[in-house]
């Protein structure tokens, strides 16, 4: 079956510091790929997705790159933000199963202190 | 503005009792879900459905139950039969292949007494 793997947490950083979240993934078929971030007390939101090999997403300066050869999609960010405090989950999405189905990892909390 | 409305936001319960989360769209999305987030895990699915008047079971059914009269509407029943039912609850539609995002309400926090 279809599985995430992210990086243990949580991440604690100062604010303009580099920031990585590592995600592999297995899956059988050809998934989409997603980031999800939830901020506190809220539902989940799509922060960047990549739906193909080698595609890079990214959004609000975040960035991850779609590596079929390692089964990964790290999450980085150049300078992180007070603002960017919160829970961010990768997943996949195996269209030739269930559409919309997704599998997700456990989320990794990132906290930035300024 | 076009979203996922869960309600209600906090729901305390009695051990014993049945409680329905209400989970409404107005996306005209046809694929819906709900996913149970317990602390420090990730989300795990207990139902969906793919399409009005039908639904499947997830990894984790055992105690829930749902309906889908409407394709607006996916409410959640916790019954009496959920051993651990105090959790964070998402309700979410898939915006179909060409993005193949999913949409996610703000989610229902239920504490059982």
């Amino acid at each position: 079956g279809n599985s995430v793997t992210q990086m243990e947490g949580p991440v604690t950083l100062s604010e303009e510091a580099f920031l990585t979240i590592n995600c592999t993934y297995t899956a059988t078929g050809y998934p989409s790929l997603f980031w999800y971030v939830q901020y506190p007390g809220e539902g989940l939101q799509l922060l960047l997705k990549a739906t193909k090999a080698d595609d890079k997403g990214s959004n609000k300066g975040f960035e991850a790159t779609y590596r079929k050869e390692t089964t990964s999609f790290h999450l980085e960010k150049g300078s992180v933000q007070v603002s960017d405090s919160a829970v961010y989950f990768c997943a996949l999405s195996d269209e030739n199963t269930n559409a919309g189905k997704s599998t997700f990892g456990d989320g990794t909390t990132l906290t930035v202190k300024p | 503005d076009g979203g996922i409305t869960q309600s209600p936001k906090y729901l305390f319960r009695k051990e014993g009792q049945n409680v329905t989360l209400s989970c409404e769209q107005n996306l005209n999305h046809d694929a819906m879900y709900w996913y149970r987030q317990d602390p420090g895990q990730g989300l795990r699915l207990i139902y969906y459905s793919q399409i009005v008047n039908d639904f499947q079971k997830g990894d984790i059914a055992e105690g829930y139950s749902v309906s889908r009269e409407k394709k607006e509407s996916f409410p959640l029943t916790v019954t009496s039969a959920q051993k651990n039912p105090t959790a964070f609850y998402l309700c979410a539609s898939w915006g179909g292949r060409d993005t193949g995002e999913l949409f996610f309400g703000e989610g229902s926090r239920l504490t059982v007494l």
